[in-house]
């Protein structure tokens, strides 16, 4: 039973578009994040949930829009896809807020052309 | 300049050899460092977990943190085709706090 499950896998879009990602733990964490890994490999953080609430924010254009309905879910809303979202996301979870182990999802490549 | 600094590779050893792993960073406010491997086309997953300076071994694995220098080290005994994966160095300045990753290494322990 997969602990951290993102949908699509994979996701290929033209400039412009509106594309979602969803993510559900099965793990009873209290904390959720997104990660966004470029090509250089480089894993960056988007944001953090814990509990449904917002609690990190990094600098990420407000194209993206991260929606968490319950603990168990964190979905990334992209509005007018850019060349520069492609990447992998990924999405983690943690038992709690401090906790240093994060679980994290198989990813979703996200190709925009 | 990126806050951890990780060469990226690839590193190329013979089974059986030992793998050495290091990590560089600025911020002399980091206190907790990781070690995670992750496999191609696959999440990340933690290997090892060190709080402040020192030494940690798990099995095959040794984590070593040199706050003086800012250097985190992670070495692979008798090393296996298995180990071969990226492997990114994780490190925050306080527990809740956000990671910060390097880029990752990528390692082929050739049989």
């Amino acid at each position: 039973d997969t602990a951290v499950s993102q949908t699509p896998k994979y996701l290929v879009t033209q400039m412009g578009n509106d594309k979602s990602i969803k993510c559900e733990q099965n793990l009873g964490h209290d904390t959720m994040y997104w990660y966004k890994q470029d090509s250089k490999k480089f894993l960056k953080i988007m944001f953090s949930y814990n509990n449904k609430e917002l609690i990190i924010n990094e600098t990420v254009p407000n194209r993206f829009s991260p929606k968490s309905p319950d603990k168990a879910h964190l979905n990334l809303h992209i509005n007018s896809l850019e060349l520069g979202d492609s990447a992998v996301y990924f999405c983690a979870s943690s038992q709690e807020f401090t906790d240093y182990e994060q679980y994290f999802g198989p990813g979703t490549r996200l190709t925009v052309t | 300049q990126k806050e951890v600094e990780q060469d990226p590779g690839p590193l190329s050893v013979p089974e059986g050899a030992i793998v050495s792993l290091n990590c560089t960073y600025s911020n002399s406010a980091f206190q907790y460092f990781m070690w995670y491997r992750q496999y191609s086309r696959k999440g990340p997953e933690l290997l090892m977990y060190t709080y402040s300076s020192g030494n940690k071994e798990d099995g095959r694995f040794t984590a070593q943190v040199d706050k003086s220098s800012k250097y985190i080290s992670l070495f692979i005994r008798d090393s296996q085709p298995s180990d071969s994966a990226t492997y990114l160095c994780a490190m925050s300045k306080a527990a809740g706090n956000k990671l910060t990753f390097g880029g990752g290494t990528r390692v082929l322990v050739k049989p």
